[in-house]
């Protein structure tokens, strides 16, 4: 069976500080994929990222990061120079080949991030 | 450019009612899916589509119903709604399967 763990319920920091969201997962499948999802206060989610297992390549997108590393099973996303728009609810979430294209994702239960000014 | 369309907002029903969440893409997407949002739970997959006149179950597809008669459009309807079906609820698109846009969500609530 497939699990996300989000073990930090919310996180708060200043302005300018540098934020991590842990992720753990676990899997029986060889081949899966990762994601994470910015739910903001507007409610939509926004696709962040998708990351397959067998890419273990650490990703840096402007302010976003990701660090991907199979051996501990984990997909942490950093912010850094976090700013108030950052402020959202922060998914992780888990699919296998044949399910992620109907759209079923092991979600974890996500982590709130509030950014004070 | 819309993208994904949910309607209503929000929404209070009496238990034992029945209605229906409105969703449409405007997007020519083939997948569709619904979820439910609960506290503490992320969300879980309610029912999927992969085109038009093909449907499937997620992991909680029981009290719902689902039909996909055009590619724009994929209904969700509560049968007989119930306190357990008080979430939100999300509508999502995608072109390939990987990428899902998602709609901006229906707040339920049954009283």
């Amino acid at each position: 069976a497939q699990k996300v763990t989000q073990a930090q319920t919310e996180i708060s920091v200043v302005e300018k500080e540098d934020v991590t969201l842990d992720c753990v997962y676990e899997t029986r499948d060889t081949t899966y994929y990762l994601f994470w999802y910015k739910q903001p206060p507007s409610g939509e989610l926004v696709f962040l990222i998708r990351r397959n297992s067998f890419d273990e390549q650490n990703e840096i997108s402007g302010r976003y990061s990701w660090n991907f590393q199979k051996s501990t099973s984990s997909f942490n996303f950093t912010i850094t120079a976090s700013q108030v728009v950052d402020s959202a609810v922060y998914f992780c979430a888990l699919s296998d080949p044949l399910s992620d294209s109907w759209g079923k994702f092991q979600f974890g239960a996500g982590t709130q991030v509030v950014v004070t000014p | 450019n819309a993208g994904v369309t949910q309607t209503p907002k929000f929404q209070v029903l009496k238990t034992g009612q029945s209605m229906t969440l409105q969703c449409a893409q405007d997007m020519n997407h083939e997948y569709m899916s619904w979820y439910r949002q609960d506290p503490g739970m992320g969300l879980r997959l309610i029912h999927y589509s992969v085109g038009a006149g093909i449907t499937d179950q997620g992991e909680v597809p029981n009290g719902y119903n689902v039909s996909r008669s055009t590619t724009e459009d994929f209904p969700l309807r509560l049968l007989s709604a119930a306190p357990s079906q008080t979430s939100v609820y999300f509508c999502a698109s995608s072109s390939t399967g990987i990428r899902y846009t998602f709609g901006s969500g229906t707040r339920l609530t049954v009283v």
